[in-house]
C-alpha cells in the first residue's frame, strides 16, 4: 500500500505564483523524498527531508515536515511554465532503502 | 547523479509475445529496481534487481511473467512475457546507491502498448 498522499492531486496556477503541494503518510519515516516528473519522463529527485530535520530549501524550492502530524510540504516559488510537472513525494521507513511513492500533484503553471 | 539510459522508449507489441526492457547506468549502482506506472498514476514497484541472484519480486507480480536479469552493477533487463492489453503501461527502471537516505535516479520509461 501506498505510503503518501498527495494533496491537491491537481493544482492551476498562473506563473510567478506560488505553489503548495502537501504529502501526509502514516506510518514513521526515516526520511521524506520529493519527486519530479516531466511528462514523457522519467522522476527526478528534488529534495530529502530527514526525520530530524524540518525545512530544507533548495533554490525556489522549500519543504518542510511536521512529523507529530504525519506531513510535509513542498512550496515552489515564483513558479513558471517549465514548472508544470507532476510531484511526488516518497518516504523510507524502518529498515528499507526502498521509497514508498505517493500518486502525485499535477501541477499546471500557465505562462 | 547517476545517468540511467531506457530502451526501448516506446513499443507497440501483440498480445501473446515478449518484450525485453534494458537498463543500463553510466556508473556502478548497488540497488536497481522497475517499476511499472499507469498514465497520471503513482509508481507501483515490480521487483529489486539483485546483482548476481534472482531478482525480488513484490506480491502480485511473478517471475515468469516479468524475468529479471541483472549480470553486472551497471546494467538490468525486464522481460514483459506473453503480453495481454492489461500490461499496457509504462514500465521505469531506476538506481540508487547503498545506505540510508540515497535518493533514487530514473530512467525515461518505456511506454508499451499491447494490442
Amino acid at each position: 500500500s501506498q505510503q503518501g498522499e498527495e494533496d491537491p492531486q491537481a493544482l492551476s496556477i498562473q506563473e510567478g505564483e506560488n505553489a503548495t503541494m502537501n504529502c501526509s503518510y502514516k506510518t514513521s519515516i526515516n526520511n521524506l523524498q520529493w519527486y519530479r516528473q516531466n511528462s514523457g519522463r522519467g522522476l527526478v529527485h528534488l529534495i530529502l527531508i530527514r526525520s530530524n530535520e524540518r525545512e530544507k530549501h533548495s533554490g525556489r524550492l522549500r519543504v518542510t515536515l511536521d512529523t507529530s502530524k504525519k506531513s510535509s510540504s513542498l512550496l515552489i516559488t515564483a513558479s513558471r511554465a517549465a514548472d508544470t510537472a507532476s510531484y511526488f513525494c516518497a518516504t523510507q521507513s524502518g529498515g528499507s532503502y526502498i521509497p514508498t511513492f505517493g500518486r502525485g500533484t499535477s501541477l499546471i503553471v500557465h505562462p | 547523479s547517476a545517468v540511467i539510459s531506457q530502451k526501448p522508449s516506446r513499443d507497440i507489441c501483440q498480445r501473446g509475445t515478449s518484450l525485453t526492457i534494458q537498463c543500463q547506468v553510466d556508473s556502478q549502482v548497488t540497488m536497481m529496481f522497475w517499476y511499472r506506472q499507469q498514465p497520471g498514476q503513482s509508481l507501483t514497484l515490480i521487483a529489486t534487481a539483485n546483482q548476481g541472484s534472482e531478482a525480488t519480486y513484490e506480491s502480485g507480480f511473478v517471475i515468469d511473467k516479468f524475468p529479471i536479469s541483472r549480470p553486472n552493477l551497471t546494467f538490468s533487463t525486464l522481460t514483459v512475457s506473453n503480453m495481454s492489453p492489461e500490461d499496457s503501461s509504462i514500465y521505469l527502471c531506476s538506481a540508487q546507491g547503498s545506505g540510508a537516505g540515497q535518493p533514487q535516479h530514473f530512467g525515461d520509461g518505456t511506454r508499451l502498448s499491447i494490442l
